[in-house]
């Protein structure tokens, strides 16, 4: 069974610039997270999607960050503008009904 | 509000030695799990304890959950150098959405 698949791997941009992260979750898997993770912390839930829709955003920066997930399956996160602070590894996760959530391997967003 | 203390957060030990890392949460919470991340790499799943008591073994590592103490156990044994990472708890909110609910990770660090 194939993982959750997620790109670019590593994105380095400046300040004010934009940028968007890819996920395609486990087949079948209905919710879908994104974590926002800085050095030497835990994950940060930014947002929870069930099938397509949104279930949970309440710490997600809705003035530069929005997210989407067409169809129910990949989804999209964008963050315009990108600030410093947003360097982080953005982790996707997705999970079947309330079992563990596995995550991809993780975006690298440098912010210089 | 559901909150998750892991100690201690950073762990320095010998190989062949045995150590204990506590999860302690603050409300109920039907799951606990544990997570290990290896330095740039993602999450990956190790235990999902669901109910007062269980305990679970893979390996060198022996996971635990005590409902009523509100505490979860990680219990190394005989310490290898291949189980350096960061150990994460995560509890499950059970009423908001069954949020996962994370400690801040134990870094361990197993020397020769």
């Amino acid at each position: 069974e194939a993982g959750v698949a997620q790109s670019p791997r590593y994105k380095i941009i400046e300040k004010r610039q934009s940028v968007a992260f890819w996920c395609n979750p486990i087949s079948g898997h209905a919710t879908l997270y994104w974590y926002q993770q800085i050095l030497g912390q835990g994950p940060k839930l930014l947002i929870q999607f069930q099938n397509n829709g949104v279930v949970d955003d309440s710490q997600l920066p809705k003035d530069r960050f929005s997210a989407e997930r067409l169809k129910g399956v990949d989804s999209t996160l964008k963050i315009q503008p990108a600030k410093l602070e947003d360097s982080a590894v953005y982790l996707c996760a997705s999970t079947l009904g309330i079992n563990e959530q596995f995550f991809g391997p993780g975006t690298r967003l440098t912010v210089l | 509000e559901l909150k998750v203390e892991q100690n201690p957060l950073f762990l320095s030990m010998q190989e062949g030695k045995n150590y204990t890392i506590y999860c302690n949460y603050s409300t109920t919470s039907d799951r606990l799990y544990w997570y290990r991340q290896d330095p740039g790499k993602s999450l990956e799943s190790l235990f999902v304890l669901l109910s007062n008591g269980a305990v679970k073994q893979e390996g060198r590592l022996m996971a635990s959950l005590d409902t009523k103490a509100r505490l979860s156990t990680l219990h190394i044994t005989a310490a290898v150098h291949d189980l350096s990472a960061t150990y994460f708890c995560a509890a499950n909110n059970a009423g908001n959405n069954r949020k996962l609910i994370w400690g801040l990770g134990t870094s361990l660090a197993v020397n020769p």
